[in-house]
């Protein structure tokens, strides 16, 4: 069985700071990982995903994680933060095949302070 | 466009009164599933269909059925709503992984 930790619910952050949004995630096989972000009243939007090769995975808006097996993590990260980041972020994972489900973090919520 | 789309956007009912909402997607996909989100329980899967005519429970089936009669379509049907299913409902269809998801229903029952 899979599962993924978010470390945190809520994260601050100043316009123009690192964000920093941590995964952990927990997976008998080689994971496929994914970061979503989903932005008031709307539905989840792909950020990012790392299934194999480069570890460093660059994604839209300036996002960027880096899948580290011998941590088990994936942790989302941005050099500076813009006000437009604000919403809530959603850490899955999933088994390498072409049909099967993933599972998601708690998601955190991600806020910017002018 | 590849989507998926959703209906209806809002719905409020009461007690007891059986809905649909519909889920349809564009991309030939043959896994789709259905997901509820509710504040720090981030998104938990009601279940989900690997083909047409298969389905399966996800992990919080109670109360909801689905149906896959046609590869494009997977409506959630609540037989006899209650308001602990008072929700955002988020349909979703993918390939090797990925999840492409609809823009949600938001779901309250009175």
């Amino acid at each position: 069985a899979q599962s993924v930790t978010q470390l945190g619910s809520h994260v601050s952050v100043s316009e123009g700071a690192l964000v920093l949004l941590r995964c952990n995630y927990s997976s008998s096989v080689p994971p496929y990982l994914f970061w979503y972000v989903q932005y008031p009243n709307q539905g989840l939007q792909l950020l990012l995903k790392y299934t194999t090769g480069a570890t460093l995975v660059k994604g839209i808006n300036g996002f960027e994680a880096e899948f580290k097996k011998s941590e088990t993590s994936f942790h989302l990260t941005k050099p500076s933060a813009h006000m437009s980041d604000a919403a809530e972020y959603f850490c899955a994972v999933s088994v390498p095949s072409g049909n099967t489900p993933l599972v998601f973090g708690k998601g955190t919520r991600l806020s910017v302070i002018a | 466009e590849a989507q998926v789309t959703q209906n209806p956007r809002y719905l409020i009912t009461v007690t007891g009164k059986k809905l649909t909402v519909t889920c349809s997607q564009n991309m030939n996909h043959e896994y789709m599933s259905w997901y509820r989100q509710d504040p720090g329980l981030g998104l938990r899967q009601i279940y989900y269909s690997m083909n047409v005519e298969v389905t399966d429970k996800g992990d919080v089936p109670e109360g909801y059925k689905v149906s896959r009669k046609e590869k494009r379509n997977f409506p959630l049907i609540l037989e006899s709503p209650s308001p602990n299913q008072t929700s955002l409902y988020f349909c979703a269809s993918s390939s090797w992984g990925q999840q492409f998801f609809g823009p949600g229903t938001r779901l309250t029952v009175l």
